[in-house]
């Protein structure tokens, strides 16, 4: 599975938009990109993923390069309850099992 | 509601002593997983099961045991085998092993 690079940390005010990127160059063909995130001593939680086009639903937007090779998640009105770590990983459709590597990931900090 | 429930959130035991920490979802979900996750790292891999009444092992599988005689149940037993059982334990589950993975909330195990 393809590596990813993501800022160590971000700052967004409330109510604005959060834009979290992330660099995969070495992406293929059949990888997904996905995005989860964690909240403090809290289980993962799956955000949205896309294969080639732009992706939206209740919590988050995904938008991906027309080249694949980074991403960018939206939240769009960011809130407190939005301050965690946000994971993007790059993971290959059909795999034998999905094992999900989490790197160190983006700590996202929404204040007032 | 469905979802993945683990349990329980915090657990104490004593050097040397097996203990089983419990998973169930009711997603009607095919695929279960075990992850370890330690403090400021990602996620590590410890067994999987694909459908019932099969698991394999993943990354860190030394030490641990799993069982999966229900769809619906994934126990995970830490032995007295493993070296540094202190750590937060994740359970998820999917669809299949291709699909998108949900998270319980975890089980903080410390050992004394």
């Amino acid at each position: 599975d393809a590596k990813t690079t993501q800022p160590p940390s971000m700052d967004c005010a409330e109510g604005r938009a959060a834009n979290l990127p992330c660099n995969h160059s070495t992406i293929s063909g059949n990888e997904y990109v996905y995005w989860y995130r964690q909240i403090h001593s809290q289980g993962p939680q799956y955000i949205i993923h896309g294969l080639k086009n732009n992706e939206t639903n209740e919590m988050a937007s995904l938008i991906i390069t027309e080249d694949r090779k980074s991403s960018t998640l939206i939240l769009p009105h960011a809130t407190l309850r939005d301050t965690a770590v946000y994971y993007c990983i790059v993971l290959a459709g059909g795999t034998s099992y999905g094992k999900l590597t989490f790197g160190q990931g983006t700590i996202l900090t929404v204040h007032p | 509601d469905g979802g993945i429930t683990q349990s329980p959130k915090y657990l104490f035991r004593k050097e040397g002593q097996n203990v089983t920490l419990s998973c169930e979802q009711n997603l009607n979900h095919d695929a279960m997983y075990w992850y370890r996750q330690d403090p400021g790292q990602g996620l590590r891999l410890i067994y999987y099961s694909q459908i019932v009444n099969d698991f394999q092992k993943g990354d860190i599988a030394e030490g641990y045991s799993v069982s999966r005689e229900k769809k619906e149940s994934f126990p995970l037993t830490v032995t007295s085998a493993q070296k540094n059982p202190t750590a937060f334990y994740l359970c998820a589950s999917s669809i299949s092993a291709a699909d998108t993975q949900y998270f319980g909330p975890g089980t903080r195990l410390t050992v004394l």
